[in-house]
């Protein structure tokens, strides 16, 4: 079991700039799911998809933001002209889609704008 | 609105005694209920979940106890070590929020050796 690895873990960017993140769950869950979270917050949910198709997306999730999960496998997320507020650690998860499943998350990106 | 709370953000406990970590919820439809431990610099770890036909689950020095009625839940540490030292989440989902996690502000906590 590799765990969910994500990619970058660190990233610093200039407001208005573009950035992609990637995530790659555990081999074999079908469900993956991005979550943020902001300083002293609990993580909250943005997106999930099941295999390729993506199922649910939250009020969160601004026109600016984008998530694919081509093939079912990877996944990108990606922030379009970002803004200070964008700032917050992005968290994945992935679990099997059967029954009641615990998501194991990934370590993180951190994206700092500056 | 806050849908899980965390009401304490931080517990203090000496090394071998047992740590109670509370979680409230409001909506009435979550059925399935999580706990997650995070070190700094680390994505959250799952530790150990249960379902709302139970009451209880354990696992080692984990369990966890569910009150609906009450719609408490709480996680018991026996006994707390220095390495559990960390913060922990609750965490809900329900059919009406599909496979979603709500999570809690967390409480962190300090096992002093």
């Amino acid at each position: 079991d590799t765990g969910v690895s994500q990619n970058p873990r660190h990233k610093i960017t200039k407001r208005g700039q573009n950035v992609t993140f990637r995530c790659d769950p555990i081999s074999e869950h079908n469900r993956l799911y991005w979550y943020r979270q902001t300083l002293g917050q609990g993580p909250e949910f943005l997106t999930y998809f099941q295999n390729e198709a993506q199922l649910e997306k939250s009020r969160l999730l601004s026109d600016r933001f984008s998530a694919e999960r081509p093939k079912g496998s990877f996944s990108t997320l990606e922030i379009q002209r970002t803004e200070q507020g964008d700032s917050a650690m992005y968290l994945c998860a992935s679990s099997l889609g059967t029954g009641l499943q615990p998501q194991h998350f990934g370590d993180g990106t951190r994206l700092s704008i500056l | 609105d806050q849908q899980v709370k965390q009401n304490s953000p931080s517990l203090s406990v000496q090394e071998g005694r047992i740590s109670i970590l509370n979680c409230d919820y409001t909506n009435s439809m979550f059925d399935y209920f999580l706990w997650y431990k995070k070190y700094p610099a680390e994505g959250p770890t799952f530790l150990i979940s249960i379902s709302s036909i139970k009451d209880k689950n354990e696992d080692g020095r984990f369990t966890v106890f569910l009150n609906k009625s009450a719609k408490h839940l709480s996680l018991h540490i026996v006994p707390s070590q220095p390495g559990d030292s960390a913060v922990y989440f609750c965490a809900a989902s329900g059919q009406t929020s599909g496979s979603r996690l709500t999570f809690g502000e967390g409480t962190q906590l300090t096992v002093n050796p």
